[in-house]
């Protein structure tokens, strides 16, 4: 069955560092969209993307982040200058039509 | 602000009983709506989606949406211990970016 793949599956910062986190959403998915949920909180909506620009964003989504599709196969979220804060499970998500389909996550750790 | 709202639980039931969850949400204009389940440290898995006025089954899942009433459940029939986990309810909007909006997840327990 085909999955949505994400790098890496933890990654440990230090504050102020750049962090580059990689997706391979479903080979015929059009959309794709990154979530994050702190420990012990909601699934909250980043950004979702399609035909290679941003279509939405929340207001977590500040001029430190970015997204990226580099190629016909990557997804990539940037946080520019890591905070303490960001310390969280980065979820890449795709879809076709209805129904969204989730990554196993990458879990960010900031110090 | 939309809003999803769940009882965070946990709801402990025992096995082979039947568990309801319920969801209620504040934009009217809603038409699509999930059922996600999450185990401890993993991502939301699909489990039910719902676009219509009334019930859907899926195997033991079945999902019920009241579209007047604002409000979403889930009923778990057969429950096994394999089943406890965080629910997800999970609402879009008109729009066509499908950002989902997620509940806070309801725990629900399953004792052998």
């Amino acid at each position: 069955e085909p999955e949505v793949t994400q790098t890496p599956s933890h990654q440990v910062t230090q504050m102020g560092q750049e962090v580059i986190l990689r997706c391979v959403p479903i080979s015929n998915h059009l959309y794709f969209y990154w979530y994050r949920q702190i420990l012990g909180q909601k699934v909250e909506f980043l950004v979702s993307f399609y035909n290679n620009e941003i279509s939405e964003k929340s207001e977590i989504f500040d001029d430190q982040f970015s997204v990226e599709r580099p190629d016909g196969s990557n997804f990539t979220l940037k946080i520019r200058s890591t905070k303490l804060e960001d310390s969280a499970m980065y979820f890449c998500a795709s879809r076709e039509q209805g129904e969204l389909f989730f990554g196993e996550g990458s879990r960010l750790t900031v110090l | 602000q939309k809003e999803v709202e769940q009882n965070s639980g946990p709801l402990s039931v025992p096995e082979g009983a039947i568990a309801s969850l319920n969801c209620t949400y504040s934009d009217r204009g809603s038409q699509s709506f999930f059922w996600y389940r999450q185990y401890s440290g993993k991502s939301p898995e699909l489990i039910m989606s719902i676009y219509s006025n009334g019930d859907k089954e899926d195997g033991r899942f079945t999902a019920q949406l009241n579209k007047a009433s604002q409000y979403v459940s889930l009923l778990i029939r057969d429950s096994q211990p394999s089943d406890s986990a965080t629910y997800l309810c999970a609402v879009n909007g008109e729009d066509s970016s499908y950002k989902l909006i997620f509940g806070s997840g309801t725990r629900l327990l399953v004792r052998p």
